[in-house]
């Protein structure tokens, strides 16, 4: 079972900054908190990740609370092409030791309206 | 940099036929990871790949299965094809960890 919880919808104004929450309260001390996005019949889009510092690039900000329970996904400027299913996944990092799997929730569906 | 390539990218099947599907991940990426896609379970993991080993495995029946070449390239098969098979099938590869995945485009199986 997927060890995040989102809100299934969320609509946002183009130009405005989008926010997506996400709520991980059993993510362990080695577990990395990971974004994507799947746009309409695409593959899945990898966005950004941390472990327990703000993290922002090209795309987004990762913004994680300090006893790291929750998170939030902000897309800055919000765009009509941002309209997609954002997933919020716990993995562990780590690549020659790793069994772990990445395991999808059901996302947030962010709708940006003109 | 080339990115996640699947082919085919559709497929139409019947019941009881076999399918392969193949991958071929991002130049220098050594593991490969397959997920099914449909409407009603979203996605879910199949299994990954690491230097020809399958070191992980969700939870699909034995008809699932695949392999990894040493160039990286990884197939998937399924035998005995259902109509519960019709999915959407990802590929992704990934340098540094499971965690952060390319994902292909996908193949559209439809079984009828």
């Amino acid at each position: 079972d997927a060890k995040t919880t989102q809100p299934p919808s969320m609509d946002c104004a183009e130009g405005r900054a989008a926010n997506l929450p996400c709520n991980h309260s059993t993510i362990s001390g080695n577990e990395y908190v990971y974004w994507y996005r799947q746009i309409h019949s695409q593959g899945p889009q990898y966005i950004i990740h941390g472990l327990k510092n703000n993290e922002t690039n090209e795309m987004a900000s990762l913004i994680i609370t300090e006893d790291r329970k929750s998170s939030t996904l902000i897309l800055p400027h919000a765009t009509l092409r941002d309209t997609a299913v954002y997933y919020c996944i716990v993995s562990l990092r780590h690549l020659f030791y790793n069994t772990d799997k990445l395991i999808f929730g059901t996302g947030t569906r962010l709708q940006v309206f003109p | 940099k080339a990115g996640v390539t699947q082919t085919p990218r559709y497929l139409i099947k019947t019941r009881g036929q076999q399918v392969t599907l193949s991958c071929s991940p991002i130049s220098g990426h050594r593991s490969v990871s397959w997920y099914q896609q449909t409407p009603g379970q979203g996605l879910q993991f199949l299994f990954e790949y690491f230097s020809e080993t399958q070191r992980n495995k969700g939870n699909f029946p034995g008809r699932f299965s695949g392999r990894q070449f040493s160039n990286s390239r990884s197939e998937m098969n399924v035998s005995t094809l259902e109509l519960g098979d019709s999915a959407l099938y990802l590929c992704a590869s990934s340098l540094e960890s499971p965690g952060e995945q390319y994902f292909g485009p996908g193949t559209r199986l439809t079984v009828t």
